[in-house]
């Protein structure tokens, strides 16, 4: 099993639809990231967590350290949401980041 | 800043060549690291560098060397390349002791085996 894992693996939407991505994690950490991956490949970060909740414009992603679960969210989904997003966690003690396999996110106009 | 750069964009090779893979950051981070991205999976850390002169294995690391010239650079060379290693290499940096911890990725590299 993986340590991160990732749901749905694939999800579709109509424009303005509200969307959730989820992340499960199985191991102790201090941080979560939420990245986007482009199609043409670039990755950027898109948050930082280690508790709570964070907002930047039409994303917001929680945090729930006690049940190990991130959730990703899109309010008023754009055809340039469309993307894969990643959700990595970086296990206490290390700075390096394990990764989950993406939710590839479609928008349709 | 120009972030992360990574050379070559794309490249081919056959069977038992070598190659090396640059990687340079502007933003003074400590850490850098080497990636491989593979269809069904996510990213798997190949080598990290915490900081000049150090580097360490990540899940991944047979086939492949690294060297830390400097602060900036990151380097990651196939000495013998496989099929096997045809993949997307990505390399990125991160600052641990700020407290944001981002790591930025650099646009890749696609590698075909042959």
């Amino acid at each position: 099993k993986n340590e991160v894992e990732q749901s749905p693996q694939n999800l579709t939407a109509q424009e303005g639809e509200f969307i959730t991505i989820n992340c499960s994690y199985s191991v102790g950490i201090s941080a979560l990231h939420w990245l986007q991956q482009h199609p043409g490949g670039g990755i950027v970060s898109l948050f930082m967590l280690s508790s709570g909740k964070k907002k930047h414009g039409r994303l917001i992603a929680t945090i729930n350290i006690q049940e190990k679960h991130s959730s990703l969210h899109i309010t008023a989904s754009h055809p340039r949401d469309s993307a894969v997003y990643i959700c990595a966690v970086r296990r206490i003690g290390t700075d390096k980041l394990i990764f989950g396999t993406g939710t590839r996110l479609q928008v349709f106009p | 800043n120009a972030g992360v750069t990574q050379t070559p964009k794309f490249q081919v090779l056959k069977t038992g060549q070598s190659m090396t893979l640059q990687c340079a950051q502007d933003m003074n981070h400590n850490s850098m690291y080497w990636y491989r991205q593979d269809p069904g999976m996510g990213l798997r850390l190949i080598y990290y560098s915490a900081s000049e002169g150090t580097t360490d294995k990540g899940e991944v690391p047979n086939g492949y060397n690294v060297s830390r010239l400097n602060k900036r650079e990151f380097s990651l060379r196939l000495e013998s390349a496989a099929p096997s290693q045809t993949s997307v290499y990505f390399c990125a940096s991160s600052d641990p002791t700020r407290s944001q911890e981002t790591q930025y990725f650099g646009p890749g590299t696609r590698l075909l085996v042959l």
